[in-house]
């Protein structure tokens, strides 16, 4: 079983719908990111959370919205999505504030979300 | 462009072979790190290598960082049905982002 826990784990939004992909670790991590992968492909970076600051935006549209809410939990808000936004949406935590080599990543494992 | 260019990007083989995965790049990383993806789930830490030159044994696979820190690779000795899976490189460099590969879908036939 996975340490970083993702809800929900499959998730069938229409373009006018607004939801929110949920994340939680209680391992005492300090950064969690969401990544975005497609089938086949490698994990996107989207954003990165330090110290519950958001430290990076990798210029994901304003529809993804992230927030959190304590060390340990982390969330997505979505509104109007489009089709082309259907993938894997991917949690996940490090020990330390992004890091050269000392940090590797403790993925959940999840949300499909599929736009209508 | 990817930064890490993985190769083959398919690899099909029966039980009890051996496998190689190859990972490459131009650019010098501080570490490098392997995962392996199983359909439905995260990708799962494997290793992470520091060094040049480094050697990581993991059971029946075998991790080595080359001597430039450019390049690495993941051998699968004896393979099984259950090493099945999407295998990625990721690597960091001196900034914050860690960069994957674009993967190697690895398909073991009982």
């Amino acid at each position: 079983d996975t340490e970083v826990t993702q809800t929900p784990k499959h998730l069938v939004m229409g373009m006018t719908n607004k939801k929110s992909l949920k994340c939680e670790q209680h391992m005492g991590h300090r950064a969690m990111y969401w990544y975005k992968q497609k089938a086949k492909k490698p994990p996107e970076l989207m954003f990165v959370y330090s110290y519950e600051k958001l430290s990076i935006n990798e210029s994901v549209p304003s529809r993804f919205s992230p927030e959190c809410p304590n060390s340990s939990l982390l969330n997505l808000h979505l509104h109007a999505l489009q089709p082309e936004d259907s993938a894997l949406y991917l949690c996940a935590s490090s020990q330390d504030s992004p890091a050269p080599y000392n940090s590797p990543l403790h993925f959940g494992n999840g949300t499909r979300l599929t736009v209508t | 462009t990817q930064l890490l260019e993985q190769s083959p990007q398919f690899l099909s083989i029966q039980e009890g072979e051996n496998l190689t995965v190859y990972c490459n790049s131009s650019s010098v990383f501080s570490s490098l790190q392997w995962y392996r993806q199983e359909p439905g789930e995260g990708p799962v830490l494997l290793v992470t290598v520091v060094t040049g030159g480094e050697v990581k044994k993991l059971k029946r696979l075998t991790f080595q960082f080359g001597d430039a820190r450019k390049d690495s690779s993941l051998h699968i000795t004896a393979a099984q049905p259950g090493d099945t899976g999407l295998y990625l490189c990721a690597g960091h460099r001196n900034d914050y982002k860690l960069s994957f590969g674009a993967g190697t879908t690895v398909t073991v036939r009982a």
